[in-house]
């Protein structure tokens, strides 16, 4: 069963915030998140190991609360270039191979 | 650099065809993967492979087959192309257990009339 993404579409002006929430009715042993800019493959983001660890890179951050099997991508003071397509998938077992994605979310961040 | 590469970026077939899909990666990965890609739907799991000759049936495996004789090339066969088999489907590779990163290719947009 596919993670349920929220929200399907959020849009942004530069510099602003936005959360997006990835979340699974199944226990999880990992969360991934990838960016598909338009017309072009999607690129790996990050990825959250069972254990809740916060992960980021620069201003795009993630969490991973297995209770609630729930992940969020947190991104920060939005850029540009931050816009395309965002997809969680995840892995109920490790190897992180098999993966399940979510619907994706359209991030559109305008000047 | 990583390289995913499938045969076509576009195609257009008849119903009934039978079609084939290529892909090949250049970093030695033993994963390889075939999604279709709708829109709403997200990224589907067609079929996967684990090793040259190994293949696991995906989420939505109905009306596709797959076949990997080397280990860089994994092809999707449509066997008898349906209009509801029109979609992006898009490759992917990665090693077991290491990274966990997969590598996508460019996606071949595939029209059935």
């Amino acid at each position: 069963q596919q993670p349920v993404q929220s929200p399907q579409a959020v849009i942004l002006r530069e510099g602003e915030d936005a959360v997006i929430n990835c979340s699974s009715s199944k226990a999880l042993y990992s969360v991934h998140w990838y960016r598909q800019k338009h017309g072009e493959a999607p690129v790996f983001l990050m990825i959250l190991l069972k254990g809740g660890e916060q992960k980021g890179h620069e201003k795009i951050s993630a969490s991973f609360n297995e209770k609630k099997q729930q992940s969020s991508l947190y991104l920060t003071a939005s850029q540009l270039s931050y816009s395309g397509t965002y997809f969680c998938g995840t892995d109920k077992s490790p190897g992180g191979s098999r993966l399940t994605f979510g619907e994706g979310t359209q991030l559109t961040v305008n000047p | 650099d990583v390289k995913v590469t499938q045969s076509s970026r576009y195609l257009v077939k008849r119903t009934g065809e039978k079609v084939f899909l290529e892909c090949v990666q250049d970093m030695d990965h033993e994963n390889m993967f075939w999604y279709r890609q709708d829109p709403g739907l997200g990224l589907r799991l067609i079929y996967f492979s684990y090793d040259v000759k190994m293949k696991e049936k995906g989420d939505i495996p109905e009306g596709y087959s797959v076949s990997r004789e080397k280990k860089e090339r994994f092809s999707l066969i449509l066997e008898s192309a349906s209009t509801n088999q029109t979609s992006m489907y898009l490759c992917a590779s990665t090693n077991p257990g290491g990274a966990y990163e997969q590598y996508f290719g460019p996606g071949t947009r595939l029209t059935v009339t």
